[in-house]
C-alpha cells in the first residue's frame, strides 16, 4: 500500500502559468481533501470531495479548481498561477468523510510561484 | 477568523521533560479533536484524538487532556525524546452539522534537546 500520493513533489511557476497537481489513494477511502500549509497558518482547507462525483469549497477554495476522477483521484487546478499561492499542498483522503475519522496525508507538493 | 488557537507557537524541551502544548476553541458545537504530527518534509500523520465524553485520554507518552467548560484542550507528551522533535496541530470538527471540515491550529514546533 502507498497510502496518498502526489505528483509532483516540486514546481517552480512563473505568474500566469497554470498547472495541475495530482492526488492518489490506494485505501478505497471515499473521501479526499486538498489543504495548503503556510508558515505559522497551519493547514487550511481549499477543496474536499465527500465521495466520487462531489467536490465542495474549503476555506480559501479562490483561484483553484479540483476535479474528482474516480474514487482514486483527486486533482487540483491552477489555472493562473500567482505569488499568493507559493504553498505547500497536501493531499489527504479519509475512509468515510464526515465520520471523523483518521485524514491520511500525502507527502506533498511545495510550489513557488515566481 | 481562527476558531481553534494554539499554543505556543514553539517550543524547546530538554530531553525526559514534559512538552505541554495548549488549544482553545470558541465553536461550541466541536465535537471531535485530534492532535497531528508532522516531520520536516513530511504530511502530517494522526497522533492520538479526543472526544468531549472523556475528560483524558493517553496513548504511551502521549496524553490530550480536555476542558469542555472552558473549551480548550491540551497534548502532553511524557519523558520528551528527540524523536520526538517534530510540528504538531491540534484540530477540531463539528459531527452535527455533517461537516467534512477539520479547522486546524497554527501548529507548535517543537524540539527536544538532548
Amino acid at each position: 500500500n502507498a497510502g496518498v500520493t502526489q505528483t509532483p513533489k516540486f514546481q517552480v511557476l512563473k505568474t500566469g502559468q497554470s498547472m495541475t497537481l495530482q492526488c492518489a489513494q490506494d485505501m478505497n477511502h471515499n473521501s479526499m481533501y486538498w489543504y495548503r500549509q503556510d508558515p505559522g497558518m497551519g493547514l487550511r482547507l481549499i477543496y474536499y470531495s465527500a465521495s466520487e462525483g462531489t467536490t465542495d469549497k474549503g476555506e480559501v477554495p479562490n483561484g483553484y479548481n479540483v476535479s474528482r476522477l474516480n474514487k482514486r483521484e483527486f486533482s487540483l487546478r491552477l489555472e493562473s498561477a500567482a505569488p499568493s499561492q507559493t504553498s505547500v499542498y497536501f493531499c489527504a483522503s479519509e475512509r468515510a468523510g464526515g465520520q471523523q475519522e483518521t485524514q491520511y496525508f500525502g507527502p506533498g507538493t511545495r510550489l513557488l510561484v515566481l | 477568523q481562527q476558531q481553534v488557537k494554539q499554543s505556543p507557537q514553539s517550543l524547546i524541551v530538554q530531553k525526559g521533560g514534559i512538552s505541554i502544548i495548549n488549544c482553545a476553541y470558541e465553536n461550541t458545537a466541536f465535537d471531535y479533536f485530534p492532535w497531528y504530527q508532522q516531520f520536516p518534509g513530511k504530511g502530517p500523520a494522526l497522533l492520538i484524538a479526543i472526544r468531549p465524553d472523556v475528560s483524558e485520554k493517553k496513548e504511551g507518552r502521549f496524553t490530550i487532556s480536555f476542558n469542555k467548560s472552558a473549551k480548550q484542550f491540551s497534548l502532553h507528551i511524557m519523558d520528551s525524546q528527540p524523536g520526538d522533535s517534530a510540528t504538531y496541530f491540534c484540530a477540531a470538527s463539528d459531527s452535527g452539522a455533517g461537516s467534512y471540515q477539520l479547522t486546524f491550529g497554527k501548529g507548535t514546533k517543537l524540539s527536544v534537546i538532548p
